[in-house]
């Protein structure tokens, strides 16, 4: 399986700023995605982040609250904007590899907001 | 209704025991199935993959799916301490997007 690695592992920001989380996967990968995760809570996908266009959020989700970008198949960025309380939460990077149904975590980034 | 229901835990079973944790679903569209261990502070780590019906082994854990009964379990034999860990299952029907379960938090004592 891939390696995949995050950064930063976890954060302290203010409200009101932005965070930009990177992944890094150790080899080239068809499918990479953003998750979050709230105490208590289900994994919830936040969206897709597609090789050279612009990525497929899921519901309740909006670019403008959590632009991604992904340059190549093994680089991706998250950026959590404008970020509230309600922010905090693990958010996790996950990926697919070709002709693969199962995916694969990164180790996550911790985020807190005051 | 959520679409996966887990039991959060937590449960805490002696070393030594077997442990089998489960979780129900009501989408039958589901075909594939699986089982992550989460560390404290780690990301999820896929411990079991199963496609459709029956039974897969590997090592001290085993996978068993009803989809008549749309009732999924993993099975530990032998637990120990560094079994301590939240176990989350997910489902797909096919598609990239997983159905995850909250995740039940286990403890073996040692």
């Amino acid at each position: 399986s891939a390696v995949i690695s995050q950064k930063p592992s976890r954060d302290i920001c203010q409200r009101g700023t932005s965070l930009t989380i990177q992944c890094q996967v150790d080899s080239q990968v068809t499918m990479m995605f953003w998750y979050r995760q709230q105490p208590g809570q289900s994994l919830t996908l936040i969206a897709t982040a597609n090789q050279g266009s612009e990525a497929t959020y899921e519901s309740g989700f909006v670019i403008d609250k959590f632009p991604i970008s992904r340059p190549n198949l093994t680089f991706s960025t998250l950026t959590v904007s404008n970020m509230s309380p309600e922010d905090s939460s693990i958010y996790l990077c996950s990926v697919r590899q070709g002709g693969q149904e199962t995916q694969y975590f990164g180790p996550g980034t911790r985020l807190l907001v005051l | 209704q959520k679409e996966v229901e887990q039991d959060p835990g937590p449960l805490s079973v002696p070393e030594g025991a077997i442990v089998s944790l489960n979780c129900t679903y009501s989408n039958s569209a589901f075909q594939y199935f699986m089982w992550y261990r989460q560390y404290s502070r780690k990301g999820p780590e896929l411990l079991m993959y199963t496609y459709s019906s029956g039974n897969k082994e590997d090592g001290r854990f085993t996978a068993q799916v009803d989809k008549s009964s749309k009732y999924i379990s993993l099975f530990i034999r032998d637990s120990q301490p560094s079994d301590s860990a939240t176990y989350l299952c997910a489902m797909t029907s096919g598609t990239y997007k997983y159905i995850f379960g909250t995740g039940t938090r286990l403890k073996v004592l040692a």
